[in-house]
């Protein structure tokens, strides 16, 4: 385990379902990030939180909502997704972001949530 | 824009041997330069982090190097085992936005 948790692992849900990832992390870090992976495409950056405030959206479809209650956890809500959507979703935190923490430490990715959209 | 490349896109050595992975960006403003290993269907384990002012950092059998002058990283794994088999990434951090970008990453696969 690294810090970074996500659940469930694995997502299987139709394109009708309402359905939400769960991340957390117990680090101290400030800042949590969404990532996707898709076969053979380079991660794709989908939010930032800093300090439990949205600072990017990377002109995300809005079928994907993302809430972060506190600095320790990030969740991510789905309605009505397409196929194209399955893919890996990764979770990942620093100590901060723009700050000196998150560029002196790097990043800690979870283990992700494997959807797939049927 | 920065791009990161990592050729080649996988790689098949045998056990025992040393290898390099290679990580190249097209802007050289970064911040830091952060080397990762995913095992399939899993999540980023975080193995060498490289700051814009360092050369080169050592971990284990692992020893990561950087040349921002001429937008290269290259990731060492010394008396390669099958327990390296994973895909690796390279992830660099940049000044102008303050995002990281990654590499599609190296399949490496260790023949036993």
């Amino acid at each position: 385990e690294t810090g970074v948790t996500q659940t469930p692992r694995h997502l299987v849900m139709g394109m009708t379902n309402k359905k939400s990832l769960k991340c957390e992390q117990h680090l101290g870090h400030n800042a949590m990030y969404w990532y996707k992976q898709s076969a053979k495409k380079p991660l794709e950056l989908m939010f930032v939180y800093n300090f439990k405030e949205q600072t990017e959206n990377n002109s995300v479809p809005s079928r994907f909502s993302p809430e972060c209650p506190n600095s320790s956890h990030l969740f991510l809500h789905l309605h009505t997704l397409q196929p194209e959507d399955s893919a890996l979703y990764l979770c990942a935190s620093s100590q901060d972001r723009g700050g000196t923490g998150g560029r002196n430490y790097g990043y800690t990715f979870g283990s992700g949530t494997r959807l797939t959209v049927v | 824009k920065q791009e990161v490349t990592q050729i080649p896109a996988a790689l098949s050595v045998p056990e025992g041997e040393n290898l390099v992975l290679n990580c190249s960006f097209t802007d050289s403003a970064i911040y830091n330069l952060q080397w990762f290993r995913q095992d399939p269907g899993k999540g980023l384990t975080s193995l060498l982090l490289i700051q814009s002012s360092q050369r080169e950092q050592t971990s284990g059998r692992l020893n990561a190097s950087l040349d921002k002058s001429s937008g290269r990283s290259t990731l060492y794994i010394a008396a390669s085992q099958p327990g390296d088999s994973a895909t690796y990434l390279c992830a660099a951090g940049s000044n102008r936005d303050d995002k990281i970008i990654f590499g599609k990453g190296t399949r490496l696969h260790i023949l036993p």
